[in-house]
């Protein structure tokens, strides 16, 4: 089945540095993903939607200089989380529709395993 | 506006009971539902959907089924293993809109020996 991969895993960093993760579909070609965060025993917050070729889509009260966004090319997005600071720690998902697998259905998104982020 | 309301865990239960988790949805026209599984240290996977009413999605034993006129969509397994212990997650999607999804929060499920 189609897969999305995130790199890295984890990243451990110090505070005010800025961090870049990738996700990446492996075996389909992608125009949107999406970027999630998630807090320990909550749900999956969506942050954004990332658009193949133009500017991303901020979800309310996401900040977009904060969280910048980067849909280079059909199969790749990244997440630069600028100036970290120790609230930025978290789990971040991305996804993307299954889009153009008739045998899926478009509805359907394969997830990355996530990247946890830990700011010192 | 669109949402998914689903039982708070911990669930905790004895392997080969019956297991429900439930799931109730509010939306603008008729959605596709899904159940999403999360293994320790792993990232979300698809479990089961349904795109219609009446729909029964099913999948490693686990069935919903779409339930417009209470707006429900259930997970159930007759009889659960320890390796079904898992955050399991309910979500919706409106179709031929924007493919975002909407989840719930969430029920974790513990599967005692």
């Amino acid at each position: 089945g189609a897969v999305v991969s995130q790199h890295p895993s984890w990243v451990i960093c110090k505070s005010g540095t800025s961090v870049k993760i990738e996700c990446r579909s492996l075996d389909f070609q992608a125009t949107t993903m999406f970027w999630y965060r998630q807090f320990p025993k909550q749900s999956l917050m969506l942050m954004a939607t990332s658009n193949e070729g133009s500017k991303a889509t901020y979800e309310q009260g996401v900040e977009k200089d904060k969280f910048l966004i980067n849909h280079a090319s059909l199969t790749l997005s990244t997440l630069t989380v600028t100036s970290a600071h120790p609230e930025d720690s978290s789990f971040y998902i991305c996804s993307a529709p299954a889009a153009g697998q008739r045998s899926v259905g478009r509805e359907t998104q394969y997830f990355g395993p996530g990247t946890r982020l830990l700011v010192l | 506006g669109n949402s998914v309301t689903q039982m708070e865990g911990p669930v905790t239960l004895s392997e080969e009971a019956f297991l429900t988790i439930n799931c109730t949805y509010t939306a603008t026209g008729y959605p596709s539902l899904f159940w999403y599984v999360q293994y320790p240290g792993e990232g979300l996977q698809l479990l089961l959907k349904a795109t219609k009413a009446d729909d029964k999605g099913s999948n490693k034993g686990f069935e919903a089924t779409y339930r417009k006129e209470t707006t429900s969509f259930h997970l159930e397994k007759g009889s659960v293993q320890v390796s079904d212990s898992a955050v399991y997650f309910c979500a919706l999607s409106r179709k031929n809109r924007d493919d975002k999804i909407i989840f719930g929060k969430g029920t974790r499920l513990h599967i005692l020996p």
